[in-house]
């Protein structure tokens, strides 16, 4: 069974900050990769996906994440945080023909101005 | 607005009452799916819907669960006698099934079983 692991539950930065947050899943085939945010009071939305290609790509906000295949791993990265980035994010990963996302538990991030 | 919308954003019920939420996908999208989360999770994938058959369903979803998809447009989802385990955020999305597949989510229903 497909399943999605996010390492950090919570992690707090300072403005200006890198970031990191990790996501490894597991699942045999071929999967399709997402990281959804969620900010406060909102709904979730996409910040960037990967089906094929290039294993480093691009989202919105200035995020990015790669695809590591021989780590089953799809690590989200940006190199200067803002405040405005304190959001909870999901990792999220579909392999089936249905297309049902299997999220991690998320991760939130706080920055802290 | 053209997003995803479902009604009620919040519902409180008593346990053993039935509840029903809405619902209303992207129009041009065929493919509609209900998720539930709950406190420190991820959602969890409870059904899916391509047009108006519903093609797969969660382990997830009691008997106590349905959902429905008539003409293809908006869905509903029942539940029967609700329990108090049953106090959750309950996530529409939807997506147009051919290229990413991205799916856009709703707003979410949360409910709250006294």
């Amino acid at each position: 069974a497909q399943s999605v692991s996010q390492h950090n539950h919570h992690v707090i930065l300072s403005e200006a900050a890198s970031l990191e947050l990790g996501c490894n899943y597991s699942y045999g085939g071929t999967v399709n990769l997402f990281w959804y945010v969620q900010y406060p009071g909102q709904h979730l939305q996409l910040l960037l996906k990967y089906f094929s290609g290039d294993p480093l790509v691009k989202g919105i906000k200035g995020f990015e994440a790669e695809f590591i295949k021989s780590k089953f791993s799809f690590n989200l990265r940006k190199p200067s945080v803002q405040w405005s980035d304190t959001a909870e994010y999901f990792c999220a990963v579909n392999g089936g023909s249905q297309g049902n996302l299997i999220f991690g538990k998320g991760t939130k991030l706080s920055v802290k101005p | 607005d053209t997003g995803v919308s479902q009604n009620p954003r919040h519902k409180i019920t008593k346990r053993g009452q039935n509840v029903t939420f809405r619902c209303d996908p992207i129009s041009e999208h065929n493919r509609l799916y209900w998720y539930r989360q709950t406190l420190g999770q991820g959602p969890e994938f409870l059904t899916y819907f391509q047009n108006e058959a519903q093609l797969e369903k969660s382990r997830l979803l009691s008997d106590r669960f349905s959902a429905e998809r008539p003409k293809g447009s908006f869905s509903t989802l029942e539940i029967q006698r609700t329990e108090q385990g049953d106090s959750a955020m309950y996530l529409c999305a939807s997506s147009s099934g051919t290229g990413s597949g991205e799916q856009f989510f709703g707003p979410g229903t949360r409910l709250t079983v006294l």
